[in-house]
């Protein structure tokens, strides 16, 4: 079946915008996470969703950040009023549930924030 | 609060040969799982291995495998004969049993493998 997937591949804005980030997870998956890849911090989750509901939002650098996961599947990751520190690769991954199982990862959008 | 180390930024290895990544952690956690995931430029993380802390057994997938030495809290990666497509960022992880298995990632060894 299909993988996850994630939209835009590529997102260029303005300083000040705000921006949106789509995850598609595989069919069926009921857990999902964000995370953040950045030069200057490695690899760093965001945020973790088991079904609608986040447990765990611990990983939002900000309060400019949120993320919002409806019927279960599609996951918004939102961004307010951008900072050139957001630029940075946002990888989203499901996985059957949250417990023993294994995170298959999206191939993220590159977020650059000029 | 758990950390992954990777100490080695890029390593090299010639086509067929053996190259082993580093990787320790630290955590108080005495069941938890460890992963080590490759990143191509593609971007997308792909799963190579995984290793239940609780199983003494190294994890074995094909021409990967693992030196999981949990008193040292070592977790090193060996690829035996070495492919062209084997090249990539690769990261060590740590997930707890409990709750929300969210990773923690290494900083990454990038391979290189020289024809």
């Amino acid at each position: 079946g299909a993988g996850v997937s994630q939209s835009p591949s590529n997102k260029v804005t303005e300083k000040g915008k705000d921006v949106e980030l789509r995850c598609d997870p595989i069919s069926g998956h009921t857990a999902l996470y964000w995370y953040r890849q950045s030069l200057g911090q490695g690899l760093e989750f965001l945020i973790y969703f088991q079904g609608n509901s986040a447990p765990d939002k611990s990983g939002l650098p900000s309060d400019r950040f949120s993320a919002e996961r409806t019927g279960g599947s599609v996951s918004t990751l939102t961004i307010q009023r951008t900072q050139q520190e957001d630029s940075a690769v946002y990888l989203c991954a499901s996985s059957r549930d949250s417990y023993q199982e294994t995170q298959y990862f999206g191939p993220g959008t590159r977020l650059l924030v000029l | 609060a758990q950390t992954v180390t990777q100490s080695q930024p890029e390593m090299s290895v010639q086509e067929a040969e053996t190259v082993t990544l580093s990787c320790t952690y630290d955590t108080s956690e005495s069941d938890y799982y460890l992963f080590w995931y490759k990143q191509p430029p593609s971007r997308q993380m792909i799963l190579v291995i995984r290793q239940e802390a609780y199983k003494q057994q190294n994890a074995t997938e094909n021409r990967f495998s693992v030196n999981f030495q949990k008193a040292a809290k070592s977790f090193s990666l060996k690829i035996s004969d070495s492919q062209l497509g084997d090249a990539a960022m690769y990261f060590c992880a740590y997930a707890i049993i409990q709750g929300a298995q969210k990773l923690v990632f290494g900083q990454g060894t990038r391979l290189t493998i020289n024809p």
